[in-house]
């Protein structure tokens, strides 16, 4: 079955900085890889998402990427502010498929002020 | 809307009795999901379902029970509860696994097991 495995398991920035989290999977039919956001104590919400007809999508401060011949995605995020300290989860699927989502382990990102 | 709710939102067990959470949408989603989520484990898939009336199994199903017998409703079920089943759980449902994908979460149900 399909494994994400995500790194770094945290990551520390000054605002301003820009931060990267990577994710790699193992299943070569994937192809939908959505990104949740996490707050603490609250539920995960989708921030971004890309498929595999496209290597690049952005939104404002966020970008994500995908190389699907080395089966990675990454999550960018740029002039980080405190408020994008979180736990992000990035997750692999196959779309039409049973929609299951296959989740990285997370990684704890901290925007120092 | 409330989108997707949880019940109950605390509980603690002690070893060896059961349970049962209550997931419920109101978004019309076909498609409903339990996680677990433990410490730098990520999100794991226990059941799912895609319809009303079905049941499929995730990677961690061992221990749990669900049911689906409303749309809008899907039960997960402790029948003996073990200390490993400490953990925060999530619902999710989306509409259904083409164009869209995104899963809409539940607020979690935090469960300790004594």
């Amino acid at each position: 079955g399909e494994n994400v495995e995500q790194h770094p398991s945290t990551l520390s920035v000054q605002e301003g900085d820009s931060a990267v989290i990577k994710c790699t999977y193992s299943d070569s039919a994937s192809n939908y890889f959505p990104w949740y956001k996490q707050e603490l104590g609250k539920r995960p919400q989708l921030i971004i998402d890309i498929r595999s007809n496209v290597g690049e999508k952005k939104d404002q401060r966020i970008a994500v990427t995908l190389n699907k011949t080395a089966k990675h995605f990454s999550l960018h995020i740029t002039e980080t502010q405190p408020e994008d300290s979180a736990v992000y989860f990035c997750a692999a699927s196959i779309v039409g498929n049973t929609g299951k989502l296959i989740f990285g382990q997370g990684t704890t990102l901290q925007v120092k002020p | 809307n409330a989108g997707v709710t949880q019940t109950p939102k605390f509980r603690v067990l002690k070893t060896g009795q059961s349970m049962t959470l209550l997931c419920a949408q109101d978004m019309n989603h076909e498609y409903m999901y339990w996680y677990r989520q433990d410490p730098g484990m990520g999100l794991r898939l226990i059941h799912y379902s895609v319809g009303e009336g079905t049941t499929a199994k995730g990677e961690v199903p061992d221990g749990y029970n669900v049911s689906r017998l409303k749309k809008q409703n899907f039960l997960l079920g402790l029948e003996s509860a073990a200390p490993s089943q400490t953990s925060v759980y999530f619902c999710a449902s989306s509409y259904n696994p083409g164009p869209q994908n995104e899963q809409f979460f539940g607020p979690g149900t935090r469960l300790t097991v004594l």
